[in-house]
């Protein structure tokens, strides 16, 4: 399928602590990128995105940074709160002659009182 | 709450049955996406509509097929339904395409 197989990795942290939660994708001719959270039983929800002509972009209390050269994109989560306890999924917009959002196999984040 | 309504929230139906979802887009999208979630393959693009046409395609299914009525809103019919069907569907929407997506809550499909 054009989702990658799930392994899904998981990042433990301390509340209170940053959060960096990493995402390789595939296509260098993705010029757009989302990150996702999704909580247990509901659908996922937009976070964050950030176009290709920028290598950083940030948000309330995330930061997405793109790093094209070797196709990597992370999102930075400051001061982590448990309700921050999700599966996150980064998504690249991959243009082969229409535009499909792809959706990598996600990290889940448990954040430790 | 995202605006994107799907129903109905759980299905049970069992092998060889069809079934019909719905997904009313966000009030102003007129592209509507729909994603299957299972436990082994994650979140799987089927297919995208914008304004009533078919304008991108997944891994869908011969026995899977989607439309886009005039009114937006959409359906995903899944027919001749297999265990390995079951999975959360989601459906999203967006203003256009290459514009964030907003999701469902999702249709969570049980076949027996």
């Amino acid at each position: 399928g054009e989702s990658v197989g799930l392994h899904l990795p998981t990042l433990s942290v301390q509340e209170g602590d940053n959060s960096i939660i990493n995402c390789a994708y595939s296509n260098s001719a993705s010029d757009y990128f989302i990150w996702y959270k999704q909580e247990s039983g509901k659908g996922p929800q937009f976070i964050i995105d950030i176009r290709s002509n920028m290598d950083k972009r940030q948000g309330q209390r995330v930061t997405v940074l793109l790093n094209k050269t070797v196709k990597h994109l992370s999102l930075q989560i400051a001061a982590t709160q448990p309700g921050d306890s999700a599966v996150y999924f980064c998504a690249e917009n991959r243009e082969d002659s229409s535009y499909k959002l792809i959706f990598g196999s996600g990290t889940r984040l448990l954040v430790r009182p | 709450d995202s605006g994107v309504t799907q129903t109905p929230k759980h299905l049970i139906t069992a092998t060889g049955q069809r079934v019909t979802l719905r997904c009313s887009p966000r009030s102003g999208d007129l592209s509507v996406y729909w994603y299957q979630q299972s436990l082994d393959q994650g979140l799987q693009f089927l297919i995208q509509y914008y304004n009533g046409e078919e304008r991108a395609k997944g891994n869908i299914l011969e026995r899977f097929s989607a439309q886009q009525f005039p009114d937006l809103h959409s359906e995903l019919n899944l027919s001749s339904l297999e265990l390995g069907d079951s999975a959360l569907y989601f459906c999203a929407s967006s203003v256009g395409p290459e514009e964030k997506l907003f999701f469902g809550s999702g249709t969570q499909l049980s076949v027996l």
